[in-house]
């Protein structure tokens, strides 16, 4: 069965600390894929998305993504993270077989201590 | 664009009560989604639609739980009777097909945080 894998179940980081969240996922065919935000009491946004062709992408507030075909992954980074960060971050892959959902990891909590 | 818009935004019911929660996806899209979110299991998807036709029911915990989509704009998620471990946060989204390319960005609403008492 597909499944998404996110390693890191609460990340600490103080202000300014540089961030890498990790996500793999297991299925040997082409993807799409997502990283998706939800701030405490809000519901997801999307952060980024890959579908094909530069496989680092940018997304908002200064994240980006690699994507790494040859180890399944699409880590998550930023540089350097702001208090305002603090949330929760999910990973999302979907099929590229003709059905439309979306398999999401478990998340992961980020909490940036000012 | 309003987004997706879910009602209610808080319920509170009591074991065996029927719970009816109300979705509208954004004008245009062709798909819409029904998750739940608990502490324990993260996000499940329960349900899917596509031209308002159910695709995939798999993730729908229990016969006490239907979903229906009489129209493009209008999606409602029943649960009868509800019971405590029904307690979560409900979470509707809607796409866009991507020509063949699989799904496209889905945007979520902001969720019916259900309480069963």
């Amino acid at each position: 069965a597909q499944s998404v894998s996110q390693h890191n179940h609460h990340v600490i980081l103080s202000e300014a600390a540089s961030l890498e969240l990790g996500c793999n996922y297991s299925y040997g065919g082409t993807v799409n894929l997502f990283w998706y935000v939800q701030y405490p009491g809000q519901h997801l946004q999307l952060l980024l998305k890959y579908f094909s062709g530069d496989p680092l992408v940018k997304g908002i507030k200064g994240f980006e993504a690699e994507f790494i075909k040859s180890k399944f992954s699409f880590n998550l980074r930023k540089p350097s993270v702001q208090w305002s960060d603090t949330a929760e971050y999910f990973c999302a892959v979907n099929l590229r077989t003709g059905a439309n959902n979306l398999f999401f990891g478990t998340g992961t909590r980020l909490t940036v201590i000012p | 664009d309003a987004g997706v818009i879910q009602s209610p935004r808080h319920e509170v019911t009591e074991m065996g009560q029927e719970v009816t929660l109300r979705c509208k996806p954004i004008s245009g899209h062709d798909y819409l989604f029904w998750y739940r979110q608990t502490m324990m299991r993260g996000l499940e998807l329960l349900i899917y639609f596509n031209n308002n036709v159910p695709i995939d029911d798999s993730g729908m915990p229990e016969d006490r739980f239907s979903a229906k989509m009489p129209n493009a704009s209008f999606s409602t998620l029943k649960i009868q009777p509800s019971e405590p471990r029904d307690s979560a946060v409900y979470f509707c989204a809607s796409s866009l097909t991507s020509g063949g390319a699989g799904t496209d960005t889905q945007y979520f609403g902001p969720g019916t945080r259900l309480t069963v008492l």
